[in-house]
């Protein structure tokens, strides 16, 4: 079964600073990880996925994720906040073929301090 | 461009009443999901559909049955609704099989149930 952990519930930046959300996985097989984002009352909107291809995958809105197999993680990044971030973003994990579940984590709220 | 379309958007229920929440998708999808999202739960996975004529439980199926009527649509339905599930509701779909896609979303059900 595959799993995903988000560590911080909440997490607060300066415009301007370094964002980083932390997602950790666990997985008997090589999984297939998202990243999602949802702004208030609206569906989810895919950031980046990374499917076994590149280790490091680029998404939009300048956002990255990096696939970490020896740290069985994928944290997000982007190099500089700005205030349309604020958001709530959510990692998650499904198998590659052969179970369509989809699990996702708990969420973390991105605040942007002015 | 309709992608996933979920009716109602809001819906207010007495305790013990009964109702279901209708999903379709155009993009010719096999899978299909249905997710509640509760604060500081994140995104919990209802049941979902592999492919047409078939479901499969989820983290939370309890108080909640589901049918996937052909390839397009996937209903939710509370047979007797408890205040346990006030909730917003979102189904997803994706393409699923080898090479799994990621999840598109609809807008979301706000249900209070009273």
């Amino acid at each position: 079964a595959q799993s995903v952990t988000q560590l911080g519930s909440h997490v607060s930046v300066s415009e301007g600073a370094l964002v980083l959300l932390r997602c950790n996985y666990s997985s008997s097989v090589p999984p297939y990880l998202f990243w999602y984002v949802q702004y208030p009352n609206q569906g989810l909107q895919l950031l980046l996925k990374y499917t076994s291809a590149a280790t490091l995958v680029k998404g939009i809105n300048g956002f990255e994720a990096e696939f970490k197999k020896s740290e069985t993680s994928f944290h997000l990044t982007k190099p500089s906040a700005h205030m349309s971030d604020a958001a709530e973003y959510f990692c998650a994990v499904s198998a590659p073929f052969g179970n369509e579940k989809l699990t996702f984590g708990t969420g973390t709220r991105l605040t942007i301090i002015p | 461009n309709a992608g996933v379309t979920q009716t109602p958007k809001f819906q207010v229920l007495k305790t013990g009443q009964s109702m279901t929440l209708q999903c379709a998708q155009d993009m010719n999808h096999n899978s299909m999901y249905w997710y509640r999202q509760d604060p500081g739960m994140g995104l919990r996975l209802i049941y979902y559909s592999a492919s047409e004529g078939t479901t499969d439980k989820g983290e939370v199926p309890n108080g909640y049955n589901v049918s996937r009527l052909n390839k397009r649509e996937f209903s939710l339905r509370l047979e007797s609704a408890a205040p346990s599930q006030t909730s917003v509701y979102f189904c997803a779909s994706r393409k699923g099989g080898v090479g799994n896609t990621e999840a598109f979303f609809g807008q979301g059900t706000r249900l209070t149930v009273v």
